[in-house]
């Protein structure tokens, strides 16, 4: 049963674009949400976190974008930059709960 | 500030063999995670520790995999025996509470080949 889905595998962005990263999510008792950026051989680093009490959080060229209603977030990178080449993974947690549900991920690619 | 440590970073294994991780944490987390994530999939939490003691662990194929928190600080995570199935990268988390307004930090993960 997968809670937390990111429906696009790969996504390919022309460097100075904007990227932008969906995921969507079943379970409306989650009320904090957060982004995770992947390199190849290192473990997830995290990104950027959204609580529901919010319908956005911003930090420096990352955006995250929550709409409860559809559940659905998104991750907007203005603008794409190279090194922004990685697998981006949505997680999703209710505070009423104890653990982390993870989207399947979505490897961006950012072509100089 | 010091990440997750993981070891080894590698391990390649027969099927039936036994195989063990190890995981220190960052100072002061009180939450303990390991996660396994297969090929093309996101991570799946295996068990959760909270200082020395199991929150959840209702994902952790209990017949074949254990793990334990000795002194609430580093944690092991054992397969016995490993099945081709196990092969995948077996991530260990921490953070400084439980699940909620605060997130995880991973190490770098155990990349584990059963052949």
């Amino acid at each position: 049963d997968q809670q937390v889905k990111q429906n696009s595998p790969s996504l390919s962005v022309q460097e100075g674009r904007i990227s932008i990263l969906n995921c969507d999510y079943t379970n409306s008792m989650f009320d904090y949400f957060l982004w995770y950026k992947k390199y190849p051989a290192e473990g997830p680093t995290f990104l950027i976190s959204i609580s529901s009490i919010k319908d956005k959080n911003e930090d420096g060229r990352f955006t995250v974008f929550l709409n409860k209603s559809a559940k659905h977030l998104s991750l907007h990178i203005v603008p794409s930059q190279p090194g922004d080449s990685a697998v981006y993974f949505c997680a999703a947690s209710a505070t009423t709960g104890n653990q982390f549900y993870f989207g399947t991920g979505t490897s961006l690619t950012v072509i100089p | 500030e010091a990440g997750v440590a993981q070891s080894p970073r590698y391990k390649i294994i027969e099927k039936r063999q036994s195989v063990a991780f190890w995981c220190n944490p960052i100072s002061g987390h009180a939450t303990l995670y390991w996660y396994q994530q297969i090929l093309g999939q996101g991570p799946k939490l295996l068990i959760q520790f909270q200082n020395n003691g199991v929150v959840d662990d209702s994902q952790l194929p209990k017949d074949r995999f254990s793990a334990e928190r000795l002194k609430g600080v580093d944690s092991t995570l054992k397969i016995q025996p490993a099945k081709l199935e196990d092969s995948a990268v077996y991530l260990c988390a921490s953070s400084l509470r439980l699940a909620g307004y605060n997130e995880q930090f991973f190490g770098p993960g155990t990349r584990l080949t059963v052949l």
